[in-house]
């Protein structure tokens, strides 16, 4: 069974750009979330999808939006990036959105804002 | 407003002896509790997890204590290995629809050989 995949794994974009980070979930996995990850901050939830629809979301400004799918697939946007936006962007999936599920995570998509 | 805290940033342990990593919660309406380890350069994998309704959880070498009175729980690893170095996340939700994951900052595990 094939795991949480995220693209790109890398990128370096310079400020004022956006990006477009691509999350697939594991097969079967209707639910995705996004976090962000910098050094001294842990995970900071940035939103949650579910059948194509935000459930969730958390304090990010509108510069971060995201959109999931018919095939569950999500994709998460940052535009007018600032420095301060460099981090991994880790994507997790799973089965639906009720908070006792154990989500599982990809890899991440490493961002950095020169 | 840290609603999960993790408030020792590193641990350093011997190999083969126990390890402690605590986490304690301010949200008393969390009632499902998560342990998630992360190496560099890859995403965090669920560890154990603990129900509200249980105090004490086990898998192996890992077990998940939870004080709801005090709000805390612990991740106890016996005994340590050089492989479990990594970074360790506590994580807390409330069961139901809609219910994110919040995660606590994280700790540095190093177990020395």
């Amino acid at each position: 069974k094939a795991g949480v995949t995220q693209t790109p794994r890398y990128l370096i974009k310079t400020r004022g750009q956006q990006v477009t980070l691509s999350c697939s979930p594991i097969s079967g996995h209707r639910s995705v979330s996004w976090y962000q990850q910098t050094p001294g901050q842990g995970l900071q939830f940035l939103f949650e999808y579910f059948s194509e629809t935000q459930r969730n979301k958390g304090n990010f400004p509108g510069r971060f939006s995201g959109r999931q799918f018919s095939n569950s697939r999500s994709e998460m946007n940052v535009s007018t990036l600032e420095l301060g936006d460099s981090a991994l962007y880790l994507c997790a999936s799973s089965l639906d959105h009720s908070g006792a599920n154990v989500l599982t995570f990809g890899a991440g998509s490493r961002l950095t804002v020169l | 407003d840290q609603q999960v805290k993790q408030n020792s940033p590193s641990l350093s342990v011997q190999e083969g002896r126990i390890s402690i990593l605590n986490c304690d919660y301010t949200n008393s309406m969390f009632d499902y509790f998560l342990w998630y380890k992360k190496y560099p350069a890859e995403g965090p994998t669920f560890l154990i997890s603990i129900s509200s309704i249980k105090d004490k959880n086990e898998d192996g070498r890992f077990t998940v204590f939870l004080n709801k009175s005090a709000k805390h729980l612990s991740l106890h690893i016996v005994p340590s290995q050089p492989g479990d170095s990594a970074v360790y996340f506590c994580a807390a939700s409330k069961t139901g629809a809609n219910s994110k994951l919040t995660f606590g900052k994280g700790i540095t595990l190093s177990v020395r050989p």
